[in-house]
Parts: C-alpha cells; sequence; structure tokens
C-alpha cells in the first residue's frame, strides 16, 4: 500500500509570496496533521484535520492555513512568506487516534 | 524545561555495539512514537508504545509509564542505523495531533 506522498519535494519562494504544499495520505485514512522542522527549533506541531475539519491547531501565526478534502487529501498554505518560514514541511496520516505515519517532507527555502 | 527530553543528543559507536538511547517526558500522554530520520529528511515511525515492551529485528523499545520513561535499544548496531532518532508523546484524547517532539540523538555507527 502507498505511503505518505509529499508534494513537491523541494521548493524554493521569494518573501512575500505565497506557497501551497500538498500531502496525500495513506488510503484510508482521514486524519492529517503537518509539522515545521527548523535546526533551531526542530519539530512543531502546525495543525491537524480529520475528514475536513480542523481538529487542533499549533502555535503558528494565521499566515499557516491548512484544508483538507473530502478524499483525505490535505494542503497547507503558507502567506506572505519569510525568511524564517525556511524548513522541512511534513505531514502524516492516521486512522484518528494516535498513530502517525510520516512522508518524506518538502522543503522549502524562502529568499 | 522540555516537556520531552532525550539523551544522549549525539552518539557516535563501532560497528557490532550494544546502543541505548533514553527519553524522558513529563506530561501525561497516550502513547509514545520513536522515529527514525536519515539525512534527506523523511521520517519512519519505527514503534509506538503505550506500554511494555515491542520488539522489531534489531530494534527494541520499552516504555515505564510510572517513571515517564523510555528507552530504545539497537542490538547489532550497523553504519545504515546512523540517524537521527526521535521521541514523541501524543497527548491523551488521541490523534497524530499535537505530537510533542524530543530535540533528537544523532548516532554514527561507525565500520
Amino acid at each position: 500500500k502507498a505511503g505518505v506522498t509529499q508534494t513537491p519535494r523541494y521548493l524554493i519562494k521569494t518573501r512575500g509570496q505565497q506557497v501551497t504544499l500538498s500531502c496525500s495520505p495513506i488510503s484510508g485514512h482521514r486524519s492529517v496533521s503537518w509539522y515545521q522542522q527548523t535546526p533551531g527549533q526542530g519539530l512543531q506541531f502546525l495543525f491537524e484535520y480529520f475528514s475536513e475539519t480542523q481538529r487542533n491547531k499549533g502555535n503558528f501565526p494565521g499566515r499557516f492555513s491548512g484544508r483538507q478534502f473530502s478524499n483525505s487529501r490535505s494542503e497547507m498554505n503558507v502567506s506572505t512568506l519569510e525568511l524564517g518560514d525556511s524548513a522541512l514541511y511534513l505531514c502524516a496520516s492516521g486512522r484518528g487516534g494516535a498513530e502517525a505515519f510520516f512522508g518524506q517532507g518538502t522543503r522549502l527555502t524562502v529568499v | 524545561k522540555n516537556e520531552v527530553e532525550q539523551s544522549p543528543q549525539n552518539l557516535t559507536a563501532q560497528e557490532g555495539e550494544f546502543i541505548t538511547i533514553n527519553c524522558s517526558y513529563s506530561v501525561g500522554i497516550s502513547a509514545l512514537h520513536w522515529l527514525q530520520q536519515h539525512p534527506g529528511g523523511g521520517i519512519v515511525s519505527l514503534f509506538m508504545l503505550s506500554s511494555g515492551k515491542k520488539k522489531h529485528g534489531r530494534l527494541i523499545a520499552t516504555i515505564n509509564i510510572q517513571e515517564k520513561h523510555s528507552s530504545l535499544h539497537i542490538t547489532a548496531s550497523h553504519p545504515r542505523d546512523s540517524a537521527v532518532y526521535i521521541c514523541a508523546v501524543s497527548r491523551p484524547g488521541g490523534g497524530a495531533d499535537g505530537l510533542t517532539f524530543g530535540k533528537g540523538t544523532h548516532l554514527i555507527i561507525q565500520p
């Protein structure tokens, strides 16, 4: 069975632009969570979606948003990019319990 | 103080050695995860534990709920085990939402 797929794998954007990242969960999984990983802060929780509803949100500014579609695929959007948004963005899918299967991540560089 | 503490931060060992990585947490949890991250970013979920002990190949994970402590052991270590090992906890209420991560242990196994 296919794993969690994140696209694109690498992205370079300019300050002030916006970006959309995509995550396709494992078939049958209805929960998708997003995480940001930076050298300084490590892994931090962004938000979690379950059946198209945001269930929980981490401590990030409103420039970070997300959504989930009826097929459980999820997108996250970052508007007005800042240099500090450069990070590895990971998503994880699950059936709604504590399990988490991670994707390969999208490495975003803001210049 | 971080809610999830790992030790050591860095570990270099020779091939064949028995490896132990420790994780202590200070919050109530529903499950504890051990994750592996190779250079390039993708995270692999190794174990999810809520009690006792689990074994998969050369990897063993244990958890002591009363002491709020978990260990990850690698027997007969091999250079391909070189990676960052991350401990994460799920809060009660379930969901991959709100996973809280340790800073990771950077393991290098030398041939």
